[in-house]
């Protein structure tokens, strides 16, 4: 079992670059998303989806856009990185429920972006 | 205002003692779950415990429990015999409401700001 896979793990950006953060999941969850945490700050949530073709805005969206075109998949795309970007990035994914427990949220492993 | 906040920045605790990790929460929603998260310096986040705002036992887990205090809106994770492989942040997280299945609105977990816990021998 992959669980959720986040790719790149570590990444140099300059400003004004494009880049995209890939993240999959093997477990057929219906939600995803994509939180980045920031020194003292907690994670805080950029986009989610609850489903292929959904897509919605989390707490801190500027800056950032996501599709979500197959189950398993849920890219970040980041069209021209600024510094403030710099960031530990966090996909996601748990079962699509009316009732939920603690243990369903599996989070990838982090990817590390710095934009210099 | 802040949804979820944790009021120690760090904490220095001896070997084997006990811990007790503050949480107090915010929402005016009555259905909601309440997270604990460790971090340890490798940056994975592992889940540790939850607790359902209509259970009605406070959640355990191995070393792990959760003083659940609803009316006070506290949600403080207590480790117990802390060992050295303890250190690290830890973050109280909560979901509010049922998953909507269509989207609209902030549909994922809210975080503290984290405790620095650093287990001494």
């Amino acid at each position: 079992n992959a669980g959720v896979t986040q790719t790149p793990k570590f990444q140099v950006l300059k400003t004004g670059q494009s880049m995209t953060l890939q993240c999959a999941q093997d477990m057929n969850h219906e939600y995803m998303s994509w939180y980045r945490q920031d020194p003292g700050m907690g994670l805080r949530l950029i986009h989610y989806s609850v489903g292929a073709g959904i897509t919605d805005q989390g707490e801190v969206p500027n800056g950032y856009n996501v599709s979500r075109s197959t189950t398993e998949d849920f890219p970040l795309r980041l069209l021209s990185a600024a510094p403030s970007q710099t960031s530990v990035y966090f996909c996601a994914s748990s079962y699509l429920s009316d009732g939920y427990s603690g243990n369903t949220i599996y989070f990838g492993e982090g990817s590390w972006l710095t934009v210099v | 205002a802040q949804k979820i906040t944790q009021t120690q920045p760090g904490m220095f605790v001896q070997e084997k003692e006990a811990v007790t990790l503050d949480c107090t929460y915010d929402t005016s929603d009555p259905s909601y779950g309440l997270f604990w998260y460790k971090q340890p310096s490798s940056g994975e986040m592992i889940f540790l415990i939850y607790q359902g705002s209509y259970d009605q036992q406070n959640a355990t887990e191995g070393r792990y429990s959760l003083n659940f205090q609803k009316a006070r809106k506290s949600a403080n994770l207590v480790i117990s015999a802390s060992q050295l492989g303890d250190s690290a942040m830890y973050f109280c997280a909560m979901r509010e409401g049922p998953r909507m299945r269509s989207g609209g609105g902030a549909d994922g977990l809210t975080f503290g700001k984290g405790t620095h816990l650093i287990i001494q021998p």
